[in-house]
């Protein structure tokens, strides 16, 4: 099965609007990331995290590792916002800094 | 300006020939990554470099090879391309251990016809 599952796979909001995207662990993860390709396929770094939590304007995201999971805050939700936003995890035993992504969560705004 | 770049773009093939996927980076980052991605089945790694000469498959290493020569730059090729190689592909960069997050080229989307 996945090691990392990502919910929902699609979603669907009004402008100005508060959402969370989850990430799931099926095993242990020592760092997470979140990534947000556009609609022109640019893939953009996000967030950077070991257990805990960051938060840059209004994005806001936490990894607790102990219960395997991460998850990504949305606050007041604006077109630019629009994409398909993946998590991906460094998993021990899979090498160095190697990530393995989610399936991704595809976000629509609608204005 | 920290980027990563790939080369070309767009690439149409046909099959059996020869292709080769360029990247470069400007950081100083040690390792580089490949990975191609299709509809419905997300990122997957083709190969991993750690440095140099420094190269491991990851994923889905068959039917590619990598070269790294240079600190930053990394080459992805496929020798005589098969119809289902077609996808987009990216590079993309990072420290190695601690803060290793990576940063993405914009992809080169390849068809073999």
């Amino acid at each position: 099965g996945d090691k990392v599952k990502q919910s929902p796979s699609a979603l669907s909001l009004q402008e100005g609007t508060n959402s969370a995207l989850r990430c799931n662990f099926s095993i242990a993860a020592t760092t997470v990331q979140w990534f947000l390709q556009n609609p022109r396929g640019s893939l953009m770094n996000l967030f950077y995290l070991v257990p805990g939590t960051k938060e840059n304007g209004r994005l806001k995201s936490a990894f607790d590792s102990k219960e395997s999971y991460s998850t990504l805050h949305i606050r007041d939700a604006q077109l630019e916002d629009s994409g398909t936003y993946f998590c991906a995890a460094e998993i021990p035993g899979t090498g160095s800094n190697r990530l393995t992504f989610g399936k991704g969560t595809k976000f629509s705004l609608i204005p | 300006d920290m980027k990563v770049t790939q080369m070309p773009r767009y690439l149409i093939k046909r099959m059996g020939e020869n292709v080769l996927l360029e990247c470069g980076q400007d950081m100083s980052h040690e390792t580089m990554y490949w990975y191609r991605q299709d509809p419905g089945l997300g990122l997957q790694l083709i190969y991993i470099s750690y440095d140099v000469d420094s190269n491991s498959e990851g994923d889905i290493p068959k039917g590619y090879r990598v070269s790294r020569k240079k600190r930053e730059h990394f080459s992805l090729i496929l020798d005589s391309a098969k119809t289902n190689q077609t996808s987009v592909y990216f590079c993309a960069s990072s420290y190695r251990g601690r803060d290793s997050d990576y940063t993405f080229g914009s992809g080169t989307r390849l068809l073999v016809i």
